[in-house]
């Protein structure tokens, strides 16, 4: 079983839409939980973090942690071409920072 | 500008040859990382340290060595015993050893075995 595991795609949303991206961890000792966008060819970048069970809303993002579940999701609201790129999801693993196979998003006009 | 600044941005190696990629940050983080990325596939951790003059393996450290001698400065060489070393290499930073704290990437290097 991997750490940090996503669906890798690629995952198709008109435009306009909720994009649904989801992620699931093994240890349950995790505290820490991460999504960086990333777009072909660059780096990824932060654009949320959770530490704590329930929502965090931040803009047209909203991240949601369930730590019984073991099962953290990115919601990426009225979704706009722009959006389209490859979202990895983080984990702290005491030290560490593991990070998740990445979701490729299309956001169709 | 604060930042995390890897150099260089493309680098070809031949068959059989050391090569060493930079990473600079002067964000006055505590930790660093050391990934690699191939394509289509999410982040594999090589190396990280949270503090100067230590360091610790990653998952996938065979074939890697990494230095920590100043704060600022996490430096990782690529050596000839890693089999497969053409892929895209990425540098982050983060605050300290908060389980919370937040990585920063800088822009990566593009590595080719030619």
């Amino acid at each position: 079983q991997k750490e940090v595991e996503q669906n890798s795609g690629p995952l198709s949303v008109p435009e306009g839409a909720i994009a649904s991206l989801n992620c699931t961890y093994s240890d349950r000792g995790s505290q820490s939980f991460f999504w960086y966008r990333q777009y072909s060819g660059k780096s990824p970048e932060l654009i949320m973090f959770i530490y704590s069970n329930g929502d965090k809303e931040d803009g047209r993002f909203t991240a949601q942690l369930n730590k019984a579940s073991q099962y953290v999701s990115l919601l990426i609201r009225d979704s706009q071409p722009s959006d389209s790129a490859t979202y990895l999801c983080a984990v702290n693993r005491g030290q560490k920072l593991v990070f998740g196979q990445g979701t490729r998003l299309t956001i169709n006009p | 500008d604060g930042g995390i600044t890897q150099s260089p941005k493309y680098l070809f190696r031949k068959e059989g040859q050391n090569v060493t990629l930079s990473c600079e940050q002067n964000l006055n983080h505590d930790a660093m990382y050391w990934y690699r990325q191939d394509p289509g596939q999410g982040l594999r951790l090589i190396y990280y340290s949270q503090i100067v003059n230590d360091f610790q393996k990653g998952d996938i450290a065979e074939g890697y060595s990494v230095s920590r001698e100043k704060k600022e400065s996490f430096p990782l060489t690529v050596t000839s015993a890693q089999k497969n070393p053409t892929a895209f290499y990425l540098c982050a930073s983060s605050p300290g050893r908060d389980r919370g704290s937040k990585a920063f990437f800088g822009q990566g290097t593009r590595l080719t075995v030619v």
